[in-house]
């Protein structure tokens, strides 16, 4: 059964860099079934699709043009996890933060973390 | 980018009766394989968001029967056979089809 842990500060400074992880148990960061997401919900945007790293014989990116200036989205195949950065955050980038397995063949989120409420602010 | 956009907002509902929910995007979700990209997730109060519908009708693993999706191109509906209790939250589609995956406002299910 695929687990998603994530873990990371509630509470971020305007400016400064958000960061959060999400360890996967139950399946691989590198296996080539998946795709590993983060999306956020806010109040004023909904769920919000932020971006996405995955493996095919090399990694892959792909983010919300949004946030594509600020976010980094990283796997860590050491410690089996997947991590989000946002630099230079507003509070307009508080939100309840979720990282989600992407299940590619299907094309469906079968696996969600707990969420994460981030708060910006000074 | 493809628009989500879901009918009702809000949704009360007699337990035991049916209950249905609209959703239409901007472009069709129907690929080239036959395939409509659309799926149905359930966000109970203070959860996580979960699969219920995927593909447009394919219910996902546990799901009760009572749930079905059905649409193609831009008009889809998920219906509530029997409305139970534990069905209350919201309600989100999702356009599979292509980047950036979008989903729609949401519609709030609630017990009259």
């Amino acid at each position: 059964q695929v687990q998603l842990q994530q873990s990371g500060p509630g509470l971020v400074k305007p400016s400064q860099t958000l960061s959060l992880t999400c360890v996967i148990s139950g399946d691989s960061v590198s296996g080539n079934s998946a795709a590993w997401t983060w999306i956020r919900q806010s109040p004023s945007r909904g769920l919000e699709w932020l971006g996405r790293t995955y493996y095919r014989s090399k990694w892959y990116s792909d983010y919300a043009v949004s946030v594509k200036s600020r976010i980094s989205i990283n796997p860590d195949t050491s410690k089996n996890q997947f991590s989000l950065q946002l630099d230079a955050v507003t509070p307009e980038d508080t939100a309840v933060y979720y990282c989600a397995r992407w299940a590619h063949e299907e094309r469906h989120f079968d696996h969600w973390g707990q969420g994460t409420l981030v708060t910006v602010s000074s | 980018d493809i628009v989500m956009t879901q009918s009702p907002f809000s949704l009360p509902v007699t337990p035991g009766e049916p209950a249905s929910i609209s959703c239409r995007s901007s472009q069709s979700l129907l690929d080239s394989n036959g395939n409509n990209y659309l799926d149905w997730y359930l966000q109970k109060p203070g959860q996580s968001p979960q699969l219920l519908i995927y593909l447009s009708s394919n219910r996902a693993s546990g799901v009760p029967d009572r749930f079905s999706g059905s649409g193609s191109g831009t008009d889809f509906t998920l219906k509530i056979s029997r409305v139970e209790a534990e069905d209350v939250g919201v309600y989100y589609c999702m356009q599979a089809l292509q980047l950036p995956l979008a989903f729609g406002g949401g519609t709030k299910v609630e017990i009259k």
